[in-house]
């Protein structure tokens, strides 16, 4: 079954951009989507985006255009979001989470230790 | 946009007793809904997909119902491992969307 292990938590100055990765161990991923959820300190769960690799699109949610980039690299078994023009309402933990379904739309079975990133000067 | 809509946002339980929680989409998504517990510091765990399967090592006294717009999740004798909080997920179209969250204390 597939582990996925984030990248360490970061501080970062409003306006910077933060990168966080995300690396599957024990089995494939690029036919099943590859989401990012993140969850500021005290609420709920929050889509970023997603892509299915094998097909290669991202999906973004609306909030986050222009702002996020996600890509995978199926060399290394990783996907990473970058985030730019960071706010301190971007502070919050940003999990990693990968489909149970083959080439479709899906639940999330695994999900990464998630990354605590801080916004503040 | 399809908007997920929890109720209650907090429910107060004892440990034996019977807890629902409703989910209702803003429009019909079939039975693509997903159930999650999470705990304090925790990823999400799945434990219903497709409204009312089960997953695996998921205890039975989980159960999930309905389909197109109204979705409950019960716990059917709440254990002290339960007291956490509970999000629905559509999968039905992008973007995904999350139901806001339901806590459930002792």
């Amino acid at each position: 079954q597939v582990q996925l292990v984030q990248s360490g938590a970061e501080v970062k100055e409003p306006g910077s951009s933060v990168k966080v990765s995300c690396k599957a161990s024990g089995g494939t991923f690029t036919s099943y989507t590859l989401t990012w959820v993140r969850q500021a300190p005290g609420q709920g769960l929050e889509w970023v985006g997603g892509i299915i690799p094998t097909f290669g699109t991202v999906h973004y949610a609306q909030r986050f255009q222009g702002r996020v980039t996600i890509t995978t690299d199926e060399s290394t078994s990783a996907t990473d979001m970058e985030l730019r023009g960071l706010r301190s309402d971007d502070t919050a933990i940003y999990f990693c989470a990968k489909g149970a379904v083959r080439l479709r739309l899906s639940y999330f079975e695994q999900w990464g230790q998630g990354t605590l990133i801080t916004v503040s000067s | 946009d399809i908007q997920m809509t929890q109720s209650p946002s907090t429910l107060s339980a004892s440990v034996g007793g019977r807890v629902t929680i409703t989910c209702r989409a803003s429009q019909s998504i079939n039975h693509w809904l997903a159930w999650y517990q999470q705990k304090p510091g925790r990823a999400p765990n799945l434990l219903i997909y497709r409204a009312s399967a089960l997953e695996s090592g998921v205890p039975s006294r989980f159960s999930g119902s309905g389909s197109g717009t109204e979705f409950t999740l019960t716990i059917s004798s709440l254990q002290p491992d339960d007291f956490a909080t509970y999000y629905c997920q559509q999968y039905e179209t992008y973007p995904l969307t999350f139901g806001q969250g339901t806590k459930v204390e002792i």
